[in-house]
């Protein structure tokens, strides 16, 4: 069964840090191009950040550019975000989402809550 | 890139059909033939249903299918069923590096 399971989610106060964590297992990790995608109630679902199958290419959305970083263990069959110098904007459900090609998430986690606020 | 646009709601009654938009532009949904639909049930996470504007995942009903016409997208659900009550959101590839998704639909079976 191809799944998905993120942990690392939690409060933390605004300019903190947090490092989001997503197992894999069922399908051949190092193949994918693997995506993290946020859902909040203000800003509906967002692409924070892709990384291609070998972890050369990243990708990330504006607002998080210079703070978040997407990263890889292939070994580990393992997916991160790495997020810094939070905000309460970010404050949202983070989901590990397996792409399978042209953005096409046909595999989704079952989400982390991250909530940013003093 | 702005989200692309859905209406808020939805509905039909059980065995009709019902259609549910999704607007964008010449930029993303009228681009491209990489438009997908997810089905979120509350408190899950999203579901594909439908990928490439018109083609469906394994285990997906055939009661689900997409359409493009210029820069608007459509997801119809025919023969509507109770378990079909939840949020459906759109989305567009938008190059290489982005991708936008709708603010979703919230699809009830009166």
């Amino acid at each position: 069964e191809v799944q998905l399971v993120e942990s690392g989610g939690g409060l933390v106060q605004p300019g903190g840090s947090l490092r989001l964590s997503c197992a894999a297992s069922g399908f051949t990790f190092s193949s994918y191009w693997m995506s993290w995608v946020r859902q909040s109630p203000g800003r509906g679902l967002e692409r924070v950040a892709s990384i291609r199958h070998d972890g050369i290419s990243k990708y990330y959305l504006d607002s998080v550019e210079g703070r978040f970083t997407i990263s890889r263990d292939n070994a580990k069959n393992s997916l991160y975000l790495q997020m810094n110098t939070l905000r309460a904007e970010d404050t949202a459900v983070y989901y590990c989402a397996k792409d399978s090609g042209w953005y096409r998430f046909d595999t989704w986690g079952q989400g982390t809550q991250v909530t940013v606020s003093s | 890139q702005s989200a692309l646009t859905q209406p808020p709601s939805a509905s039909g009654s059980p065995g009709q059909s019902v259609t549910i938009s999704c607007a964008g532009t010449s930029s993303d949904v009228g681009a491209y033939n990489y438009v997908s639909w997810y089905q979120q049930h509350p408190g899950k996470a999203p579901k594909l249903m439908i990928y490439e504007v018109t083609k469906r995942p394994s285990g997906v009903p055939d009661r689900f299918s997409g359409s493009k016409s210029g820069n608007t997208a459509s997801l119809t659900v025919s023969g509507l069923q109770a378990e079909d009550e939840a949020d459906y959101y759109c989305s567009s590839w938008v190059g290489t590096n982005s991708v936008i998704f709708g603010g979703g639909t919230k699809l009830t079976v009166l």
